[in-house]
């Protein structure tokens, strides 16, 4: 059955600490991997797409990178700002068409 | 743009009582899908549409009921509202399948 698992389930860190998110899965053929951030009270934000081992995306504070077993976000330097819910996805073709499979997220807090 | 609207944001019903959310989408996407988001659970989907007219069933279906009566619009129904239907409620949109969905903010329900 695919799955897919984040750890750790919350993350404490001072501002200007980095640190690194994992979302490991086991699915039959990756077709890609999702990276979302989901702020208190708001729908998830789309934030990176990786397709295969090997792919590295980045945006600002935040560096995704993909193997064939796990996902990785890194976070360097965060700022409070970046106090979210992180969540990775894949779509699940094999069920539902277009179903995306979410892990149950990563809570980050960012302290000043 | 506005992107994927719901309404209402929140809502208190009672046990048995009725009620439809409603979401619009201004992208033209043709994939539309109903999550819920419980503590603990992660995002789950409910039902999803690949196009005006169709739907079909998720991974949670059972007492829900949906319409895609237009490309932009997807309505999510309770027919008799459950306490085990509290939860929030996402809809979002997408150009196909392994496509990141966009996400609306949600609607916050309340079944007393």
């Amino acid at each position: 059955e695919d799955q897919v698992t984040q750890s750790p389930e919350a993350l404490r860190l001072q501002e200007g600490e980095s640190s690194s998110l994992n979302c490991s899965y086991t699915v039959s053929g990756l077709r890609g991997l999702f990276w979302y951030r989901q702020d208190p009270g708001k729908g998830p934000e789309f934030l990176f797409t990786l397709y295969s081992a090997g792919e590295e995306k980045e945006k600002e504070r935040l560096k995704a990178t993909l193997t064939k077993k796990e996902s990785f976000l890194h976070i360097t330097a965060p700022k409070p700002e970046d106090s979210a819910t992180y969540l990775c996805a894949f779509p699940n073709y094999g069920g539902s068409q277009g179903n995306l499979i979410f892990g149950k997220g990563t809570k980050l807090s960012v302290k000043p | 743009n506005a992107g994927v609207t719901q309404t209402p944001k929140f809502r208190v019903l009672k046990t048995g009582q009725s009620m439809t959310l409603l979401c619009a989408q201004d992208m033209n996407h043709e994939y539309m899908y109903w999550y819920r988001q419980d503590p603990g659970m992660g995002l789950r989907l409910i039902h999803y549409s690949v196009g005006e007219g169709t739907t079909a069933k998720g991974e949670v279906p059972d007492g829900y009921n949906v319409s895609r009566l237009k490309k932009q619009n997807f309505l999510l129904g309770l027919e008799s509202a459950a306490p085990s239907q509290t939860s929030v409620y996402f809809c979002a949109s997408s150009f196909g399948t392994g496509v990141p969905p966009h996400f609306g903010d949600g609607t916050r329900l309340s079944i007393l």
